[in-house]
């Protein structure tokens, strides 16, 4: 499966724009990018997902690079409320999602 | 329509006994997962139905470990002799259950918070 690296941690000040990197260098050519977080106590949330384009919703948007080894997610204004644990998940196999460590977002007042 | 549920929310047990773990799923998905998710640690596989039928148990850790789901539509998953080790959050998940895997999202459940004493 393909593997994803993410930062462990990263902070983000309030009302700014939190960037979230994620590497996945061995992605195949039909294999999605999916982000999903996770707040405490809580199930993973889905955010958004993306193949090639650029993509965007009410909660995020989702840069992928033109050779699709990498992406970011991007939270416009981060709030409080957005602190969790980020993942990048780009490996469906038989429906499986692979999941990682992720990257634990705190925002910062 | 509602979210996908799972129940009891939380489960303390003692070394040794069985437990039982539900999920209701999104109505009108026919694929459902399970996950289990220990402390501190990212979410590890354990089971994938399509419909009544599991054509992926890979990740089941040990033969104490088995799902059903009848009517396509709640899943039960039974850890027999429950050790410490089993303690964690237990995920499940639903999907659509099309065709083009590489496309479903899934949603998530609440968990529920299995501990063995």
């Amino acid at each position: 499966d393909a593997k994803t690296t993410q930062p462990p941690s990263m902070d983000c000040a309030e009302g700014r724009a939190a960037n979230l990197p994620c590497n996945h260098s061995t992605i195949s050519g039909n294999e999605y990018v999916y982000w999903y977080r996770q707040i405490h106590s809580q199930g993973p949330q889905y955010i958004i997902h993306g193949l090639k384009n650029n993509e965007t919703n009410e909660m995020a948007s989702l840069i992928i690079t033109e050779d699709r080894k990498s992406s970011t997610l991007i939270l416009p204004h981060a709030t409080l409320r957005d602190t969790a644990v980020y993942y990048c998940i780009v490996r469906v196999l038989g429906n499986q999602f692979y999941f990682g460590t992720g990257t634990s977002l705190t925002v910062i007042p | 329509g509602a979210g996908v549920s799972q129940s009891p929310s939380n489960k303390v047990t003692e070394k040794g006994k069985d437990v039982e773990l539900r999920c209701d799923p999104i109505s009108g998905h026919t694929a459902l997962y399970w996950y289990r998710q220990s402390l501190g640690q990212g979410l590890e596989f354990l089971i994938y139905f399509q419909g009544n039928s599991a054509p992926d148990k890979s990740g089941l850790p040990s033969d104490r470990f088995s799902a059903e789901r009848t009517g396509g539509s709640v899943s039960t998953l039974t850890i027999q002799r429950t050790q410490q080790e089993d303690s964690a959050v237990y995920l499940c998940a639903s999907s659509r259950g099309l065709a083009s895997n590489f496309r479903e999202t899934q949603y998530f459940g609440p968990g529920t918070r299995l501990l063995v004493l």
